[in-house]
């Protein structure tokens, strides 16, 4: 079955200070793999996607993530946060076959501090 | 447009009584999604539609849930009668389609509800 782990439940940074989030995710062929970010009181919102070909992908708000296959990994980073940053982050994957039925994992939660 | 927009943000309510959670999907969005976010289980798919037509409610957690699609600019998702456990974010999402190549899944805000 597919899941999908993000290891830190909580992380807080500085402000200007890089970032990576962790997710690790358990799949037979080849995951479709996304990071989406929820603000407070705010819903999901897609960040970046990974679907086949350069294993780092470039997303919105100066976030990128890097596909590893050997690692079973699908890091989110960036090298420079800023206090709107602040949120949760969900990574997720999707099925064979493309579809929309995608799993997230439990979600890190961001604080930054100034 | 508007993005998906779901009513009411939030509801506080007494165990036993019916709730009725509202969403507007982005117009032209054939398909429709309901997930529920806890602290215990995070985001979990609950049903989700195609042309409002229920195609999958295998995460519908029980015969208390109940959601409808009576056409394609509105859903509604019921639980009757609600008890403290389903206390939850409900998220409506749509999409253009139903491959994440094409269909990328646009969320509302959420529904808070607390089930007393």
């Amino acid at each position: 079955a597919q899941s999908v782990t993000q290891p830190d439940i909580h992380i807080t940074v500085s402000e200007g200070a890089s970032l990576e989030l962790r997710c690790n995710y358990s799949y037979g062929a080849t995951p479709y793999l996304f990071w989406y970010v929820q603000s407070p009181g705010q819903g999901l919102q897609l960040l970046l996607k990974y679907f086949s070909g350069d294993t780092l992908v470039q997303g919105i708000k100066g976030f990128e993530a890097e596909f590893k296959r050997s690692q079973s990994s699908f890091n989110l980073r960036k090298p420079s946060v800023h206090w709107s940053d602040a949120a949760e982050y969900f990574c997720a994957v999707g099925p064979p076959g493309g579809y929309n039925k995608l799993i997230f994992g439990a979600g890190t939660r961001l604080a930054v501090h100034p | 447009d508007a993005g998906v927009i779901q009513s009411p943000r939030h509801e506080v309510t007494e165990m036993g009584q019916e709730v009725t959670l509202r969403c507007k999907p982005i117009s032209g969005h054939d398909y429709l999604f309901w997930y529920r976010q806890t602290m215990m289980r995070g985001l979990e798919l609950l049903i989700y539609f195609n042309n409002n037509v229920p195609i999958d409610d295998s995460g519908m957690p029980e015969d208390r849930f109940s959601a409808k699609m009576p056409n394609a600019s509105f859903s509604t998702l019921k639980i009757q009668p609600s008890e403290p456990r389903d206390s939850a974010v409900y998220f409506c999402a749509s999409s253009l389609s139903f491959a994440v190549h094409t269909g990328e899944l646009f969320f509302g805000e959420g529904s808070r509800l607390t089930v007393l």
